[in-house]
């Protein structure tokens, strides 16, 4: 019940393209759901996030898409570029301390 | 200037060694974490101290000690070390608040550092 489920572990996009990476979860307690983006040789850094009584984030070219009854969410990235090539890290809150981490996705967009 | 700083970068070692890694923020924030990261880049959290308090504490070998002098660092220490220890370690720090009006990304938005590659031989 404390997992978050994210798909797909890998994805290849071509540049312009929409890249989309989904995460389920289980507990109905989290409370905030961020997703991270980490370079190859970097940490983690968060990009962009949501709260559950929201259904859709957008920062420039990248949107939280949000189904509290389904209690999934995707991160849509549009306009890809190849600049985007990362992993993708999807996570959901426990309180004000812990962060359950999906497993990662790694993104290629290919020019 | 470096918000969560590690040292060292790399650390080559031999089994059975005892190592440490460091970590120092300078956000002012007051939780600090250790995560391992493996080769599939998983990451697992290990611990998480708050104001120099153990919060988080999961399921690692007692071979791992995190100790923190101050809130602004939280080091960790490695004893008897295995091959499957190989992986790159990451320090992160928050700032927990309660979410704020209108954003969220103030709400736990943990800073990672660069990050230590541990290779056990």
């Amino acid at each position: 019940q404390q997992q978050v489920k994210q798909s797909p572990q890998s994805l290849i996009v071509q540049k312009g393209g929409i890249s989309i990476i989904n995460c389920a979860y289980e507990n109905t307690a989290f409370d905030y759901f961020p997703w991270y983006q980490q370079f190859p040789g970097k940490g983690p850094a968060l990009l962009i996030a949501i709260r559950p009584d929201v259904s859709e984030k957008k920062e420039g070219r990248f949107t939280i898409s949000f189904n509290k009854s389904a209690k999934q969410f995707s991160l849509h990235i549009m306009d890809s570029q190849p600049g985007d090539s990362a992993t993708y890290f999807c996570a959901a809150s426990l309180g004000n301390y812990q962060l359950i981490w999906g497993a990662g996705t790694k993104l290629i967009i290919k020019p | 200037d470096t918000a969560v700083s590690q040292t060292p970068k790399y650390l080559v070692t031999q089994m059975g060694n005892d190592k440490s890694i460091k970590c120092e923020q300078n956000l002012g924030h007051d939780t600090m974490y250790w995560y391992k990261q493996d080769s599939k880049k998983f990451l697992k959290i290990m611990f998480s101290y708050n104001n120099k308090e153990l919060i988080i504490n999961e399921t690692v070998p007692n071979r791992f000690s995190p100790k923190s002098p101050d809130k602004a660092h939280l080091n960790l220490h490695i004893n008897s070390l295995e091959l499957g220890d190989s992986a790159v370690y990451f320090c992160a720090s928050s700032q927990a608040t309660h979410f704020l009006a209108g954003g969220s990304s103030s709400y736990n938005e943990q800073f990672f550092g660069p990050g230590t590659r541990l290779t056990v031989l």
